[in-house]
């Protein structure tokens, strides 16, 4: 099993709509959380950056960190088709720089 | 300011070669990052250095894989005798503290023939 779990399958959205991601982990170690943007043919772009357990807000962007139940999640309000791409997220752990990726969300959002 | 950048973009090998990835950070960042990336898949940690030290390699796959960053600045990832499962996009991140944000530059594609 591994450490960041993230079902990996194809998201499509009408534009406009509330974009839902998540991911599982299995490492109490994590303290540190990411969501990752990849375009095709490009490197990860940071999104956020979250610290713990907690809400973040950036935008029409959301992160939120359930440490309890190992959770975390992402939400894109009002879809735009330029945020078609890919999406990781990442967390790490204290004193252990290396970033643990999940497989990554392929979004859609349709015109 | 200029980003992370890495060369070749794209590398065609034929199985056994050596290949030689190269990774230019951003100016001033101390910590650099070597990650793999499988089709499909998330990125895979290989190794870290903070400034010349390679203070982690556990994630390196094989004693064919090495990298080196000789004067605290462009990094070179080497692969020895390369095999069909090496092939994979080699990403590069640089980030100016341990716990900050690392950027990634665009990778380069291995294809192993």
């Amino acid at each position: 099993q591994k450490e960041v779990e993230q079902d990996p399958g194809p998201l499509s959205v009408p534009e406009g709509a509330i974009v839902s991601l998540n991911c599982t982990y299995s490492n109490s170690a994590f303290q540190y959380f990411m969501w990752y943007r990849q375009y095709s043919r490009k490197g990860p772009e940071l999104l956020m950056y979250t610290y713990s357990s907690g809400n973040k807000e950036d935008g029409r962007f959301t992160a939120q960190v359930d440490k309890s139940s190992k959770y975390i999640s992402l939400f894109i309000r009002d879809s735009q088709p330029s945020d078609s791409a890919t999406y990781l997220c990442a967390m790490s752990a204290h004193g252990n720089n290396r970033l643990a990726f999940g497989k990554g969300n392929q979004v859609v959002v349709i015109p | 300011g200029a980003g992370v950048s890495q060369s070749p973009r794209y590398k065609v090998a034929k199985r056994g070669q050596d290949v030689a990835l190269r990774c230019d950070p951003i100016s001033g960042h101390v910590s650099l990052f070597w990650y793999q990336q499988a089709l499909g898949q998330g990125p895979e940690f290989l190794t870290y250095f903070q400034n010349e030290a390679q203070l982690d390699k556990s994630g390196l796959p094989s004693d064919r894989f090495f990298a080196e960053r000789p004067e605290g600045s462009v990094s070179t990832l080497k692969i020895q005798r390369t095999q069909q499962e090496d092939s994979a996009v080699y990403l590069c991140a640089s980030s100016s503290g341990t716990y900050n944000e690392q950027f990634f530059g665009p990778g380069t594609r291995l294809t192993v023939l």
